[in-house]
């Protein structure tokens, strides 16, 4: 039990279609990160929040965006789906600085049909 | 482009068996390397982390060693046992813009059989 959870689960979605996935931290981690795992793959970073605002970002379009609210809570938002964009998305969070430990949620699985 | 490498992809093992997975990563300029445990269709659990100074990192039946100039990091698991069975990943964190921005490589997936 990390303390991070993620919402929904599992969810199935229609290619062109927008999702909203859902992150809570854990209580005092500043930092929440975003990462896409496709079956088979290591995770692909996404983009990083840190005191809401974006710090880094993946090799992702802007199709993908995120938000971090004063809880530190996070949102993962993905417009015009894609059938590649099938995967397991995973959050992370940890206090800001390298070398912290980084705590992972049990991942959302988006399936683009 | 920071590349992470892990052979073998798959590994099955008796019970009690001692073991080594392999991780490589191109580029030395790293802060830090990660080993995490992935259970099929969970979430990541880390098990070591050795900062870039470091050789080396224990916990428990686990030994994970770093040698940066080479670009290499194994994790030794002693006494194999099936609650072992799981994919292991190696991240590491080049320091760009605050930290923890991770890259993995595929996993090993280990099967430790009775």
């Amino acid at each position: 039990e990390t303390g991070v959870t993620q919402s929904p689960t599992h969810l199935i979605k229609t290619r062109g279609q927008q999702v909203t996935l859902r992150c809570s931290s854990q209580s005092g981690h500043n930092t929440v990160s975003w990462y896409q795992q496709a079956l088979g793959q290591g995770p692909q970073f996404i983009f990083q929040y840190y005191r809401e605002e974006e710090n880094g970002r993946g090799n992702f379009p802007p199709r993908f965006s995120g938000l971090q609210f004063p809880n530190y809570s996070s949102e993962l938002n993905v417009n015009a789906l894609e059938l590649d964009d099938s995967a397991l998305y995973l959050c992370a969070s940890s206090l800001s600085g390298a070398g912290n430990t980084i705590y992972f949620g049990e991942g959302s699985w988006l399936t683009v049909v | 482009k920071q590349e992470v490498t892990q052979i073998p992809a798959a590994l099955s093992v008796p019970e009690g068996e001692n073991l080594v997975l392999n991780c490589s990563f191109t580029d030395s300029a790293i802060y830090n390397l990660q080993w995490f445990r992935q259970d099929p269709g969970k979430g990541l659990t880390s098990l070591l982390l050795i900062q870039s100074s470091q050789r080396e990192q224990t916990s428990g039946r686990l030994n994970a060693s770093l040698d940066k100039s080479s670009g290499r990091s194994t994790l030794y698991i002693a006494a194999s046992q099936p609650g072992d069975s799981a994919t292991y990943l190696c991240a590491v964190d080049i320091l760009t813009g605050g930290g923890n921005k991770l890259t993995f490589g595929t996993g090993t997936q280990l099967k430790v059989e009775l």
